[in-house]
């Protein structure tokens, strides 16, 4: 069965509105949490890294204002595109982190965002 | 830096035929390997990894990939592929430190022809 969750599965919102994406760790505590973008015909990019408790790390040319990554505890983290627009129409996929010396990696199904 | 080059970004196989995808990777230490598919609408799957040990790795669904240190590549193979294979297939590596970041490569997409 699943070991990764993400809510909403599709979404589709106006240009200028804020959409929340969840990602749950069903059967184990992930403290770190990594959110990947993939856009159409093209690669997963990483974002960010985030710890429990602790603000993300934004890689290169990710606007951490733009998409607000909080993850409060070991079973949840959420992203938010804030004011999105139709450049951030994309595939986000999270990944809770056990380390790689423990298991295997596991990747959400993914959340297809729509900005008209 | 850190990187992984999948060279081919589109391969048509007939049903049956063998299958070779390739990867190469640049990385500074001696990574964490593996091999994802990905079919349309669908989530990441892990086809194998390669940690250490046994440098030819078995997957599922009969994949199969060797670690090659001194050409710095990990291609995934299939003695015979099935229509069921039609996917988008990604080669990622990952620190042996760190926790769990992984690099994707650019993906090969895999075309079956009847």
């Amino acid at each position: 069965g699943a070991v990764v969750s993400q809510h909403p599965s599709r979404v589709i919102c106006k240009s200028g509105t804020s959409v929340k994406i969840e990602c749950r760790s069903l059967d184990f505590q992930a403290t770190t949490m990594f959110w990947y973008r993939q856009f159409p015909k093209q690669s997963l990019m990483l974002m960010a890294t985030s710890n429990e408790g602790s603000k993300a790390t934004y890689e290169q040319g990710v606007e951490k204002d733009k998409f607000l990554i909080n993850h409060a505890s070991l079973t949840l983290s959420t992203l938010t595109v804030t004011s999105a627009h139709p450049e951030d129409s994309s595939f986000y996929i999270c990944s809770p982190g056990p380390t790689l010396s423990t298991d295997t990696q596991y990747f959400g199904p993914g959340t297809r965002l729509t900005v008209l | 830096a850190q990187s992984v080059t999948q060279p081919d970004i589109h391969i048509t196989v007939s049903e049956g035929a063998s299958l070779e995808l390739r990867c190469n990777y640049s990385y500074g230490a001696t990574p964490y390997l593996f091999w994802y598919v990905q079919s349309p609408g669908q989530g990441l799957q892990l086809l194998l990894k390669y940690f250490s040990g046994d440098t030819l790795v078995q997957g599922i669904k009969g994949f199969e990939a060797e670690f090659k240190r001194s050409q710095s590549s990990f291609n995934l193979r299939k003695p015979s592929v099935h229509w069921s294979d039609a996917a988008e297939y990604f080669c990622a590596v990952g620190a042996r430190s760190s926790a769990s970041k992984i690099i994707f490569g650019s993906g090969t997409r895999l075309s079956i022809r009847p």
